[in-house]
């Protein structure tokens, strides 16, 4: 497609079950970030993918939270043992790296929620 | 610590007005900012990106200037419409030019016809 791609859009799950999220990027984008957005919060970088290189997973808040890109391209976040904290938007964004910033597209989220 | 900071927090008008929302941010060594449109259950969309040698961007109603050593940028939008109704989001690097952004909070705007 032309967009950033997410699914499932909608999750609710219990409380303990693991989640996988799924993004699939604009064909050609080499990096690929997930963003957390909770109710009333700004925006919370998770992990950020560029190329071949180590991924930066700075912001991923427990080892609960992990992610991997195959093939450079899909992305599937996935929580373990979710908690009710876990209940958010989890929005995945892509774009082309160029020397000084670059344009970036986000995809319409996952919405989680965790009972 | 890169913090972002947006006021107001929310804001009404009426239709045709022109608007200023602003943005303030903590670490003035950025190498870009980027200002979003986020729709109530959408993803972002990016509206203006300004790179840290530039003082301003157009497109279309929409104006974004960047003053990087007072650590502000502000978004202009000229003669409203209600299809602009939307949260405003900024959004600058953690640090220099890194990838990872720091947004602040947005600042919901309603333009009522």
């Amino acid at each position: 497609g032309a967009g950033v791609s997410q699914s499932p859009s909608n999750k609710v799950t219990e409380k303990g079950k693991d989640v996988e999220l799924r993004c699939d990027p604009i064909s050609g984008h080499t990096a690929l970030y997930w963003y957390r957005q909770s109710l009333g919060q700004g925006l919370e970088f998770l992990i950020y993918f560029q190329g071949n290189s180590a991924p930066d997973k700075s912001g991923l808040p427990s080892d609960r939270f992990s992610a991997e890109r195959t093939g450079g391209s899909v992305s599937t976040l996935t929580i373990q043992r979710t908690q009710q904290e876990d209940s958010a938007v989890y929005l995945c964004a892509s774009s082309l790296v160029s020397g000084e910033g670059n344009t970036i597209y986000f995809g319409e989220g996952s919405w989680l929620t965790v009972v | 610590k890169q913090e972002v900071t947006q006021i107001p927090a929310a804001l009404s008008v009426p239709e045709g007005e022109n608007l200023v929302l602003n943005c303030s941010f903590t670490d003035s060594a950025i190498y870009n900012l980027q200002w979003f449109r986020q729709d109530p259950g959408k993803g972002l969309t990016s509206l203006l990106l300004i790179q840290s040698s530039q003082r301003e961007q157009t497109s279309g109603r929409l104006n974004a200037s960047l003053d990087k050593s007072s650590g502000r940028s502000t978004l202009y939008i000229a003669a409203s419409q209600p299809g602009d109704s939307a949260t405003y989001l900024c959004a600058v690097p953690s640090q220099g030019g890194s990838e990872k952004l720091v947004f602040g909070k947005g600042t919901k705007l309603t333009v009522n016809p």
